[in-house]
């Protein structure tokens, strides 16, 4: 089973600013089959980035999603309030699905 | 548009079995994958299993083997998830979520499924 570790577990951060979450996977994600997930209190998890780079619909361009292999990164380039939220990266290239444990963006 | 969902909040006792359904509507039933998902009280996502709503087929997360069962009905464009032998650890909220293949991630999920299991 491959496993998932996301860091930072919090990140701390104010609107307008740039965060960049972790995904690294304990061996190597099959043709870059990564994905990023937003949540927020109370909703189901939302898709945000697919094949580790691929914007979902509807999904605003700050949000890009880059690498392979075991590295993956999720950026959002200018924090809006709503994006204050868990993000979870998934791997969907075995046979089993496996998440990370979730970074929680906090605003400063 | 596409919709899953789900039935109520279900409170169950030790040992008991709980059945949770997500009837879907919007696209075509059988052309997509259903994945079942849950997470416990502040805790993160947890992968139950597949299933697949054209023939049925089903591949469930070893920690499940045995206590899980995903069915279809393809005349309600209904899928349901067992859960059997409950213990406390099994309060969470359970989630479906569509997956066109199985290599695709999960575009639409439903609205959760709270599942309590008290004394």
């Amino acid at each position: 089973e491959i496993v998932l570790t996301q860091s930072p577990g919090t990140l701390s951060l104010s609107p307008g600013e740039r965060a960049t979450l972790s995904c690294r996977a304990s061996q190597s994600v099959s043709s870059s089959y990564l994905a990023w997930y937003q949540q927020k209190p109370g909703q189901a998890p939302r898709l945000l980035i697919y094949g580790a780079s691929s914007r979902a619909t509807g999904i605003p361009d700050r949000f890009s999603g880059s690498g392979s292999g075991t590295d993956f990164t999720l950026t959002i380039s200018r924090l809006e309030p709503e994006d204050f939220a868990v993000y979870y990266c998934q791997q969907y290239g075995s046979s089993t699905y496996t998440f990370g444990q979730g970074t929680k963006l906090e605003i400063k | 548009q596409v919709q899953l969902v789900q039935s109520g909040a279900e409170v169950k006792k030790p040992g008991a079995s709980v059945k949770v359904s997500c009837k879907a509507s919007g696209y075509t039933f059988t052309s997509y994958y259903m994945h079942w998902v849950r997470q416990a009280p502040g805790q993160g996502l947890e992968w139950m299993g597949i299933i697949n709503p054209s023939g049925g087929s089903t591949s469930y997360a070893q920690k499940f083997q045995g206590r899980v069962t995903m069915t279809r009905d393809t005349s309600t464009n209904t899928v349901y998830m067992e859960l059997s032998s409950l213990r406390s650890e099994d309060t969470a909220v359970y989630y479906c979520a569509r997956g066109w293949d199985t290599n695709h991630p999960f575009d639409y999920w439903g609205q959760g499924t709270p599942v309590t299991v008290s004394s």
